[in-house]
């Protein structure tokens, strides 16, 4: 079936410092990927997505690039800020029967501090 | 434009008794799904709707969950009877469609806590 794994948290950074966060997947087919983020307090939000290998999504100063030869889509940004500090999903979409459905890794809680 | 709307926000019960989270998605949306998020871990699917048929439940423990979405717009999960590993926090989401190019849009959701 299909998985996603993301690498272990949480991340602690200083202001403008540079992110990378780890993830790769298992599916069949040629699924979509996805990065979402989760603010205090606040519901899960599309932070960036690529439909097609070698495809770079990228918002907000985020950007990520659909890898299918190692099964990858590592979140990265140039310069962290405080307001970044948030937790981090990455999730895939297949098809197949329940197309639509989302799959997630279990999250990266990153903290940025000034 | 209106987000996805969930109630209630938090919810503390006793092990054995029942709970309904309600949701409301966004006007026209035709899909509706139900995540079940256990601390330090991704959401998990429970239950998609394409408009008011179930198109994948094959993750909701039926024997104590189930949900319904009447009139293809609201959605109602309940558990009956509760145990603790349901303390989670469930979220609902909506899209227009399923393919890759339909965001799907996140309520808040509703943070359960079974003692």
């Amino acid at each position: 079936g299909n998985s996603v794994t993301q690498m272990e948290g949480p991340v602690t950074l200083s202001e403008e410092a540079f992110l990378t966060i780890n993830c790769t997947y298992t599916a069949t087919g040629y699924p979509s990927l996805f990065w979402y983020v989760q603010y205090p307090g606040e519901g899960l939000q599309l932070l960036l997505k690529a439909t097609k290998a070698d495809d770079k999504g990228s918002n907000k100063g985020f950007e990520a690039t659909y890898r299918k030869e190692t099964t990858s889509f590592h979140l990265e940004k140039g310069s962290v800020q405080v307001s970044d500090s948030a937790v981090y999903f990455c999730a895939l979409q297949s098809g197949g029967t329940s197309y639509g459905k989302l799959t997630f890794g279990q999250g990266t809680i990153l903290t940025v501090h000034p | 434009e209106a987000g996805v709307a969930q109630s209630p926000r938090y919810k503390i019960i006793e092990k054995r008794q029942s709970v309904a989270f309600w949701c409301n998605p966004i006007s026209g949306h035709a899909t509706l799904y139900w995540y079940q998020q256990i601390l330090g871990q991704g959401p998990k699917l429970l239950i998609q709707f394409q408009n008011n048929g179930v198109v994948d439940d094959s993750q909701l423990p039926k024997d104590r969950f189930s949900a319904e979405r009447l009139k293809g717009v609201d959605s109602t999960l309940k558990i009956q009877p509760a145990k603790l590993e349901d303390s989670a926090v469930y979220l609902c989401a909506s899209s227009l469609g399923v393919t890759s190019n339909t965001e799907a849009f996140f309520g808040q959701g509703t943070r359960l806590t079974v003692v």
